[in-house]
């Protein structure tokens, strides 16, 4: 059974700063992770997904690394900004078929 | 297209009602999702759909019946819920159903049971 767990639950920065969000997952014959962002009340964007034959991707200030003899996955973010105050989840498949999603890190930003 | 579409985007219903939750993607993906999603939780796969077939149930209760009548379609049909029920009903997508494929979520339908 896969477990995805993310670390911090919460995370208060002021604007501008780099940060790091951490996923975990138990099952390392991972296939693939996907980071995602919810807004209050809101669906889930994708960010980025990850392939397990990638090490990293990254789509402007955001950049994800996978790591799967370590279970782990980082989410890196450039130069915050209060826009980016979300919910940032990661989801890993469970058993080949559906994602399974991890507990979420909650992000502000202070302007 | 790049876009899952779900209507209503609200959704009040009494626990004698009958009422449906519709998901649209014309992407070609043959794979849809439900997931459901309470506060400050993260999402809870609930069916699974792989070429219009159901492929995964995962244990939920016959008082939500999902159907999908087409390859873009994809309906969570509701009756006799609880107010536990209230929560926020998310639709997803993919390719294929198995390795390498991302979701792509609708913006979802946030369910009031009174």
């Amino acid at each position: 059974k896969q477990e995805v767990t993310q670390i911090p639950a919460a995370l208060s920065v002021p604007e501008g700063e780099n940060l790091v969000l951490n996923c975990s997952f138990t099952d390392s014959a991972i296939y693939n992770l996907q980071w995602f962002r919810q807004d209050p009340g809101k669906g889930l964007t994708s960010l980025l997904l990850i392939q397990s034959s990638q090490r990293e991707q990254t789509s402007g200030r955001l950049n994800a690394s996978l790591d799967k003899s370590s279970g782990r996955s980082t989410l890196y973010i450039a130069a915050s900004q209060p826009g980016d105050s979300a919910t940032y989840l990661c989801a890993g498949p469970r058993g080949g078929n559906q994602f399974y999603f991890g507990t979420g890190t909650s992000l502000t930003v202070i302007p | 297209d790049t876009e899952v579409t779900q209507t209503p985007k609200h959704l009040v219903m009494g626990m004698t009602n009958k009422k449906s939750l519709k998901c649209e993607q014309h992407m070609g993906h043959r794979a849809m999702y439900w997931y459901k999603q309470k506060a400050k939780k993260p999402p809870e796969l609930m069916f699974v759909y792989s070429y219009e077939k159901l492929s995964i149930n995962e244990s939920v209760p016959s008082r939500f019946s999902p159907e999908c009548p087409n390859s873009s379609l994809l309906n969570l049909h509701l009756h006799a819920l609880q107010p536990e029920d209230s929560a926020l009903y998310l639709c997803a997508s993919s390719h294929r159903q198995g390795y390498g494929y991302g979701y792509t979520f609708g913006s979802g339908t946030r369910l009031t049971v009174v």
